[in-house]
């Protein structure tokens, strides 16, 4: 089986930087995948890491390592609207996502 | 490009009915997959289907169930309406390629139950 481990709750001021970590633990993995969703919306997709590294897209960078069954997403520059849900999600052996509960990102003024 | 949707975008029902949640997915996406998302809660899949064939499905009992249509798009059926079954309903599509596919979520349906 599949789990991931986000914490729960995280947050920052305006301007600064927050990273969200996702431990996972696995029997089967292909790649992190991070999603972005806002109340009442449906998950976005920000980034996925296939192999060890940094990936960067504009203010958000997600990052992973395999031999630590570990990962994060970078947010920079931090805005009111950045206020959201973030879930990490892994891809089984068997095609199927496993998402994370969930860190809820908070942006202060 | 149009993106995924989702029809009824709110459904309300009474325990013991059935209900249909329709998706349609993204032009030239062959794979469809619903998610359930209790409120305040993480996403749990539900279904894949790809190429009109279920290929997986989640720790649901099999009054989940769905299908997907020649032109792709997908509909999720649930009987015998249960009081936690009230939940946002998501759909995504990918192109089917597997490892390392990005899904694209809907919008998704808010079920209601009674």
């Amino acid at each position: 089986g599949q789990s991931l481990e986000q914490p729960s709750e995280v947050t920052a001021v305006e301007g600064a930087i927050v990273q969200i970590n996702c431990t996972y633990q696995t029997s089967g993995f292909y790649g992190l995948s991070w999603y972005q969703q806002h109340d009442g919306g449906a998950p976005t997709f920000l980034s996925y890491n296939g192999l060890d590294g940094l990936e960067e897209t504009g203010r958000f960078s997600s990052f992973l390592s395999r031999s630590d069954s570990y990962g994060y997403l970078l947010l920079q520059e931090l805005q009111m609207k950045d206020s959201a849900s973030y879930f990490c999600a892994g891809m089984d052996s068997s095609y199927k996502l496993i998402f994370g509960s969930g860190t809820r990102l908070l942006v202060r003024p | 490009e149009a993106g995924v949707t989702q029809s009824p975008t709110h459904l309300i029902k009474t325990r013991g009915q059935q209900a249909t949640l329709r998706c349609s997915p993204i032009s030239g996406h062959t794979s469809v997959y619903w998610y359930q998302q209790a409120l305040g809660l993480g996403l749990q899949f539900l279904l894949w289907y790809d190429e009109g064939e279920e290929r997986n499905r989640g720790n649901f009992p099999p009054r989940f169930s769905g299908r997907q249509f020649p032109n792709y798009s997908s509909e999720l059926n649930v009987n015998a309406l249960e009081l936690e079954d009230s939940a946002l309903y998501l759909c995504a599509s990918s192109r089917g390629q597997g490892q390392g596919d990005t899904q694209y979520f809907g919008p998704g349906t808010r079920l209601t139950v009674l």
